[in-house]
């Protein structure tokens, strides 16, 4: 399985962006970029997913490198809410499935 | 529209037993996998089924099992448990393969297996 590499833990103040980094440098697939989070005591909840390029929604942005070696998500605007493990989800060659690593539990403080 | 739905929600099994899980997926999603979510090794993949047939399994032993119907719903059974069985297990459904198609969780279903 392709290995990914998130920080354990990122801190964030209330009102302010959030950039949550993603190394994905061995991605085999050429299929979405995904990524999920979970908030305490709930199932995982989606956020966004890319290919290529840039990629905005409700939630989030996506920022995804040319290579596609690496990708970035960005509130924009953190709320208590926001407070939550990020997964980063790259795809897999011939594998039509997601594989969850340990993610970014990310801390927001009000 | 009604979000995925499990049931039970909490389940306590004796080791040696077996136990089926149940999941509703949500209207019109044709696919619905299985995750184990436990501490120690995260969330795990267990299985897709699409259209009643399995896409893809993840590495776990033939114990787990699952199936599902022509209305989408799905079951997992997991067969003589274990101890290490005990974990959340959590069911997520989307229109396409998870891949590809963003995926909706349910709340889990929490098994102890003692």
């Amino acid at each position: 399985d392709a290995k990914t590499t998130q920080p354990n833990s990122m801190e964030s103040n209330e009102e302010e962006p959030v950039h949550l980094p993603c190394n994905h440098s061995t991605i085999s697939g050429t299929d979405y970029i995904h990524w999920y989070r979970q908030l305490p005591s709930q199932g995982p909840e989606y956020v966004i997913h890319g290919l290529t390029s840039n990629v905005n929604n409700r939630m989030a942005s996506l920022a995804i490198a040319e290579d596609r070696k690496s990708s970035t998500l960005i509130l924009h605007r953190a709320t208590l809410r926001d407070a939550a493990v990020y997964y980063c989800i790259p795809p897999i060659q011939g594998a039509q499935k997601l594989v969850f690593g340990q993610g970014t539990r990310l801390t927001i403080n009000p | 529209k009604a979000g995925v739905t499990q049931t039970p929600r909490y389940l306590i099994k004796t080791r040696g037993q077996q136990v089926t899980l149940s999941c509703s997926p949500i209207s019109g999603h044709r696919s619905v996998s299985w995750y184990q979510q436990t501490p120690g090794q995260g969330l795990q993949f267990l299985f897709e089924y699409f259209s009643e047939t399995q896409r893809n399994k993840g590495n776990f032993p033939g114990r787990f099992s699952g199936r599902q119907f022509s209305n989408s719903r799905s079951e997992m059974n997991v067969s003589t448990l274990e101890l290490g069985d005990s974990a959340l297990y959590l069911c997520a459904s989307s229109v396409g393969h998870s891949g590809r198609y963003e995926q909706y969780f349910g709340p889990g279903t929490r098994l102890t297996v003692t």
